[in-house]
């Protein structure tokens, strides 16, 4: 069975700190993994997929993420926060099974930038 | 339309009352999916369409949970009877259908059941 686990509900950082948000996953297989980030009040918006064609993700906002096979990690940073990127943040994961991609979500980690 | 529609954004119902929550796909994105988000449950699946049919309702919670899609497009999520645990933001998301195509959301109806 896929599971997902992010590491720490609640991570906080200084404007123009690194953000480092974890996440773990459970695959038989090589997946597809997703990082989706929801801002108050809003939807999901996708953030990053990984989909085998590189390790390192780039994504929007300048956000990229690393995936170790090894480490079956897929964390996802950021070199310098912004007060605008307070959001909660979600990793995902899916297998294209029976036709059809059901992702499987993490917890979530609520992001804090303070001044 | 240009992303995800759901409608209404906020419900608020009383106990034993049935409600109907309505998603808008993008358009030409044959797959539907709704979800759940609730405090403590986290994100939930609880249906996939593929055209207008339903083959996966493996995370509808319970008999009174219904869900229905015509013409391939707009999708009807019915909740009868409803329950005080039912309250919680109900998503849907739609995207191609091919090998892990990105599933792109809607804002959410946000139901609270008194």
């Amino acid at each position: 069975a896929q599971s997902v686990t992010q590491l720490g509900s609640h991570v906080s950082v200084s404007e123009g700190a690194l953000v480092l948000l974890r996440c773990n996953y459970s695959s038989s297989v090589p997946p597809y993994l997703f990082w989706y980030v929801q801002y108050p009040n809003q939807g999901l918006q996708p953030l990053l997929k990984y989909t085998s064609a590189a390790t390192l993700v780039k994504g929007i906002n300048g956000f990229e993420a690393e995936f170790k096979k090894s480490e079956t990690s897929f964390h996802l940073t950021k070199p310098s926060a912004h007060m605008s990127d307070a959001a909660e943040y979600f990793c995902a994961v899916t297998l294209f099974s029976g036709g059809y991609n059901k992702l499987i979500f993490g917890a979530g980690t609520r992001l804090a930038v303070h001044p | 339309g240009a992303g995800v529609s759901q409608s209404p954004s906020n419900k608020v119902t009383e106990k034993g009352k049935d409600v109907e929550l309505r998603c808008d796909p993008i358009s030409g994105h044959t797959a539907l999916y709704w979800y759940r988000q609730s405090l403590g449950q986290g994100l939930e699946f609880l249906i996939y369409f593929q055209g207008n049919s339903a083959p996966d309702k493996s995370g509808l919670p319970s008999d009174r949970f219904s869900a229905e899609r015509t013409g391939g497009s707009v999708s009807t999520l019915t909740i009868q009877r409803t329950q005080q645990e039912d309250s919680a933001v109900y998503l849907c998301a739609s995207s191609f259908t091919r090998d892990g195509e990105t599933q792109y959301f809607g804002p959410g109806t946000r139901l609270l059941v008194l």
